[in-house]
């Protein structure tokens, strides 16, 4: 069955340290591959998206995330985690052009320790 | 600019009672698409349209939901016999047109709660 799986239900990480989200997918084709953020009261808030090319994308924040085809994954990373970083985190899938919504993995929500 | 709006921010209904959730899109955007989000779970797709027409309604989960966007722009969602499984955050989004690597932008939702 197609999915998008997050695999940790939540971290928590020390204020300063690094952080890596999880994700992998599971479709026949390589999909469009998003991060999204959603802070408590917040919309969701796109951190950086995968569409092709070079297979490290940067995104806001800081963010980056690396798409390793083999794998079926797209890891969000940050290398110094600050406190507003506390947060839900998602990620995404696309099957353009053949589809156009979302499919979302159940996301991670992160916790920050000072 | 202005992003998505959506209203109410919070709404509390109780059972069997009709509720309507409203959402202002960016101008100019064709798409729309509303998504439910149940506490700890991902947003999941309810509807999609384009324009004036509902072009894929295929995630409402069953005949008491109902979708409309009568002039292309705002759109509401129209829940029947609230039950309390519809309890969750009701999201709606945005996008320039429905093509390939047209960002989606997101309302804040509307949470709903059915006691």
């Amino acid at each position: 069955a197609q999915s998008v799986t997050q695999p940790d239900i939540h971290i928590t990480v020390s204020e300063g340290a690094s952080l890596e989200l999880r994700c992998n997918y599971s479709y026949g084709a390589t999909p469009y591959l998003f991060w999204y953020v959603q802070s408590p009261g917040q919309g969701l808030q796109l951190l950086l998206k995968y569409f092709s090319g070079d297979t490290l994308v940067q995104g806001i924040k800081g963010f980056e995330a690396e798409f390793k085809r083999s794998q079926s994954s797209f890891n969000l990373r940050k290398p110094s985690v600050h406190w507003s970083d506390a947060a839900e985190y998602f990620c995404a899938v696309v099957l353009w052009p053949n589809d156009y919504k979302l499919s979302f993995g159940a996301g991670t929500t992160v916790t920050v320790r000072a | 600019g202005a992003g998505v709006s959506q209203t109410p921010s919070n709404k509390v209904t109780e059972k069997g009672k009709y509720v309507e959730l409203r959402c202002d899109p960016i101008s100019g955007h064709t798409a729309l698409y509303w998504y439910r989000q149940s506490l700890g779970q991902g947003p999941e797709f309810l509807i999609y349209f384009q324009g004036t027409g509902a072009a894929d309604d295929s995630g409402l989960p069953n005949d008491r939901f109902f979708a409309v966007r009568p002039e292309g722009s705002v759109s509401t969602l129209k829940i029947q016999r609230t039950e309390r499984g519809d309890s969750a955050v009701y999201l709606c989004a945005s996008s320039l047109t429905a093509g390939t690597g047209d960002e989606q932008y997101f309302g804040p939702g509307t949470r709903l709660t059915v006691t």
